[in-house]
């Protein structure tokens, strides 16, 4: 089973709906992130977390917001989808240790497509 | 601001090609550089660079980090069709007792047989 898993793997959807995007870690890890992908602009933050009580907003939090329900879970909300939210969205997950040598660890991610 | 760059923006090669790839960096307190290696979806992880000068490898890659350039390279020998995909590097600087990762654009290198 892999780590890190998100659903859904593909959405689209129209202009003005809401969305939730979800992950699910088994790898007991702290910290989570939310980014996205789009074309010539690399992978962006949106949002992290540390633990359940501490949510912090990344470089481009407008237009989303996120729950971290439990250690394990982390979504991402679009509280009304825009056409410039269609991209590729990724969860990632460290730890304080494993961060500083291995990274963080990514989900498959979730293609959105917003019309 | 910070920022990281790539170059080049893609690369075609032939099998049995070496190619290099660059990453440099402006970061303030910048602490270490990450490449990753993403084929269909997600980026995995394949190097951590913090210390200058010395080399990393895994098998054909290689990426050595230089601080006095701000920059580090990303080197694969032998190139083969299993190394078709989109090479991300990115910086890491303390942030809330956090490492955040600032990504490059990425380097899409094709290989063909």
């Amino acid at each position: 089973d892999a780590d890190v898993t998100q659903t859904p793997r593909n959405r689209i959807t129209k202009t003005g709906k809401r969305i939730m995007l979800e992950c699910s870690q088994t790898k007991g890890h702290d910290r989570m992130y939310w980014y996205r992908q789009d074309p010539g602009l690399g992978l962006r933050l949106i949002y992290y977390s540390f633990d359940v009580k501490d949510i912090n907003k990344g470089e481009i939090s407008d237009g989303y917001s996120v729950s971290r329900q439990a250690q394990a879970k982390f979504s991402l909300s679009l509280e009304s989808a825009i056409p410039n939210q269609t991209a590729l969205y990724f969860c990632a997950t460290s730890e304080p240790t494993s961060g500083r040598t291995q990274g963080q660890f990514f989900g498959p991610g979730t293609r959105l497509t917003v019309l | 601001e910070d920022k990281v760059v790539q170059s080049p923006l893609s690369l075609v090669v032939h099998e049995g090609d070496t190619v290099t790839l660059n990453c440099s960096y402006e970061v303030t307190n910048f602490r270490s550089l990450l490449w990753y290696k993403q084929e269909k979806k997600a980026p995995t992880f394949l190097f951590m660079l913090t210390s200058s000068g010395i080399e990393k490898k895994s098998g054909r890659l290689s990426s050595i980090l230089d601080k006095k350039e701000l920059s580090s390279i990303l080197n694969i020998t032998a190139t083969q069709t299993g190394d078709s995909a989109i090479y991300l590097c990115a910086a890491t600087h303390p942030s809330y007792n956090t490492d955040k990762l600032i990504f490059g654009t990425g380097t899409r290198l094709q290989v063909f047989p």
